[in-house]
Formats: structure tokens, sequence, C-alpha cells
């Protein structure tokens, strides 16, 4: 199975930066991805790491340890309406998805 | 990009009906197709996963008989939920894997908002 764990909440001001950490324990990875989920919608993909690193796109960036088991989500530049719930999610070899709970990210002005 | 639907957004049943619930995939093939289901302020739990023309595989404690999922075409996956009870109510989300879709992504679809009454 797969043990995924990420912190409840973060607040943060608009215009700052926020680190989301993901630490994973898992039976099998096939790639860790971040995904955005507004109240009451489907989450929208967000990055993919399957390969050790940075990856950047644009005011989001995800950086993955796979021997750590490690992961994080670091959102720039914040606005109001990054106000969301950030999902981190782990892949096993089935292409199937074990979620986090999800972190509750409140930007204020 | 890639655009999945579900139908309906919201229900509202009585307890001991069934609902189905329809996800397709409108601009490209799936292979998969996967269920979730969500309570508030909670992660998706997937349900089950869903091949086109075979029997879905569920998860460990979903029960099959009580949400039956059909997945007769490429673009067609149903999840019927039989027998409702309040215990039932939750957001309930589709995803769809693409065919030669590389490494990546699963595209989700809206959700469906189910209350049983």
């Amino acid at each position: 199975g797969q043990n995924i764990d990420q912190p409840t909440e973060m607040t943060a001001t608009e215009g700052a930066i926020v680190q989301i950490n993901c630490t994973y324990q898992t039976s099998g990875f096939n790639g860790l991805f971040w995904y955005q989920q507004h109240a009451g919608e489907a989450p929208t993909f967000l990055s993919y790491n399957v390969l050790d690193g940075l990856e950047e796109k644009g005011r989001f960036s995800s950086f993955l340890s796979r021997s750590k088991g490690y992961s994080y989500l670091l959102l720039k530049e914040l606005q109001m309406k990054d106000s969301a719930s950030y999902l981190c999610a782990v892949r096993d070899g089935d292409y199937k998805l074990s979620f986090g709970a999800g972190t509750t990210v409140t930007v204020r002005a | 990009g890639a655009v999945v639907s579900q139908h309906p957004s919201r229900v509202i049943c009585k307890s001991g009906t069934s609902v189905k619930i329809e996800c397709r995939s409108l601009d490209f093939q799936a292979t998969t197709m996967f269920w979730y289901r969500q309570f508030p302020k909670k992660s998706l739990m997937l349900m089950a996963t869903s091949n086109e023309g075979s029997k879905a595989t569920y998860e460990q404690g979903v029960e099959k008989d009580k949400f039956l999922i059909n997945h007769a075409s490429l673009t067609l996956s149903t999840l019927t939920v039989t027998s409702a009870h309040p215990e039932d109510s939750s957001f309930y989300i589709c995803s769809a894997r693409a065919i030669g879709q590389g490494d990546y992504e699963q595209y989700f679809g809206p959700g469906t908002r189910l209350t049983v009454t």
C-alpha cells in the first residue's frame, strides 16, 4: 500500500512563497503528481516528477527525491486565486494514483 | 486539451434507489478509467479501475455489487450506486487515461455530488 503525508493547512501572504512538503512510503513507485483542487471541483494537474530533481513550470515548481521518499511543491508570487487544496499523489506500476489528504493553502492579502 | 465530462453534476436520491453516473472522454479514447470518491475535506480514495471491455478491478473494501461499473466503450464508463444509503453521499470523481498517452496524466472529470436522503 501507499502512505502519503502532507501538512493539513498552510497560510501565506499574497506575493510570498510557500513550500508544501510530501513524504511517502510506497510498495511501488511510478511517478509523483501534484494537483490543485478548489472546493467542490475536480483536481487539476500541476506537475509530475518521476526522476530526482526540480521541475519548474512558471510560478510552480516541484522537487522529488526518490531515495528519501520526499517531494515538495513550491508556489511563488502567491496570488489570491492560489487559495485551494493541494494534493500529492503517488502512482504505482498499474497507473493507479494514491492521494495524500491534501494541504489547504490560504492566501491572505 | 483532453476533456472528461461527468453527468449528472449533482443528484439527490432517496434511500433504496439506484443512481447512475456517467463519465465520458470527449476528445480522446480512454483505455482506462478510474473512479474515486471524496468525503468533505478528505482526499480522493480510489474505488475501482475500469478497462474497456473487461471487468472492473475494485479496491479493497469497495463492494462490487453495490458500486457497479461498466466500461462499454473507449469513451464511456458508468458507475451505478445500487440501493443507495445516506452513507453513500459523497463526491464521486472519474478520471481517464488516454490510449498512447505517454507517461503522464490522468484527466479528471468535474465530479458528481451525490446526496442520498
